[in-house]
């Protein structure tokens, strides 16, 4: 059964932290690993990881995919409270996604 | 536009009464899809379209009913739900089916008394 399990699963920091948030799956034949941030609606679009060991950056916020392993890590630098969010990874398959259960991140001031 | 809509953003509904959730695309995407997502859990899919046709229905009972009746509508009919269908509802759409980044609209906020 295809499976995708993300860790921790809630995580507390401070602002100017450092965060690492893990995705571990088992599901084969998908396309791409997805990351998305959930605040209190929809999830939004945050990468699109298709190739192993190429790390793909958007401001704070890096990723990267081991299909070797079977994982995918999202970085945030230099939290900030608006970085509060639950962030979902998901594995793009034929016609359906499969979600990870999230980890829900709390940056305090 | 690159936006998903859906309509109502809430709705409160008995175990008796009919409704029905709307969602709507202008992006020309040919695959769209529910899912439901209960509160502290990741979405679940409940149902994909692929061109205007049921491609996935992912075991959901009778009591929800889609029904997309052109490429930028999906409708989610909803008749004799039980209060544990209480959850947020989420429309997304994509290129194709399966295809890179899904869209997602901003859900609609369901509560079955």
């Amino acid at each position: 059964e295809d499976k995708v399990v993300q860790s921790p699963l809630s995580l507390v920091v401070h602002e100017g932290d450092t965060v690492t948030l893990n995705c571990s799956y088992e599901v084969t034949n998908f396309r791409s690993l997805l990351w998305y941030k959930q605040e209190k609606k929809a999830p939004t679009f945050l990468f699109m990881l298709t190739s192993s060991g190429i790390e793909k950056k958007s401001g704070r916020l890096s990723s990267i995919l081991d299909k070797k392993e079977l994982f995918s890590i999202l970085n945030i630098t230099a939290t900030q409270t608006g970085d509060s969010a639950v962030y979902l990874c998901a594995l793009s398959g034929t016609y359906k996604y499969i979600f990870g259960t999230g980890t829900r991140l709390k940056v305090l001031a | 536009d690159t936006e998903v809509t859906q309509t109502p953003k809430h709705l409160v509904m008995g175990m008796t009464n009919k409704k029905s959730l709307k969602c709507e695309q202008h992006m020309g995407h040919r695959a769209m899809y529910w899912y439901k997502q209960k509160a502290k859990k990741p979405p679940e899919l409940m149902f994909v379209y692929s061109y205007e046709k049921l491609s996935i229905n992912e075991s959901v009972p009778s009591r929800f009913s889609p029904e997309c009746p052109n490429s930028s509508l999906l409708n989610l009919h909803l008749h004799a739900l039980q209060p544990e269908d209480s959850a947020l509802y989420l429309c997304a759409s994509s290129p194709i089916a399966g295809a890179i980044t899904q869209y997602f609209g901003p859900g609609t906020r369901l509560l079955v008394l």
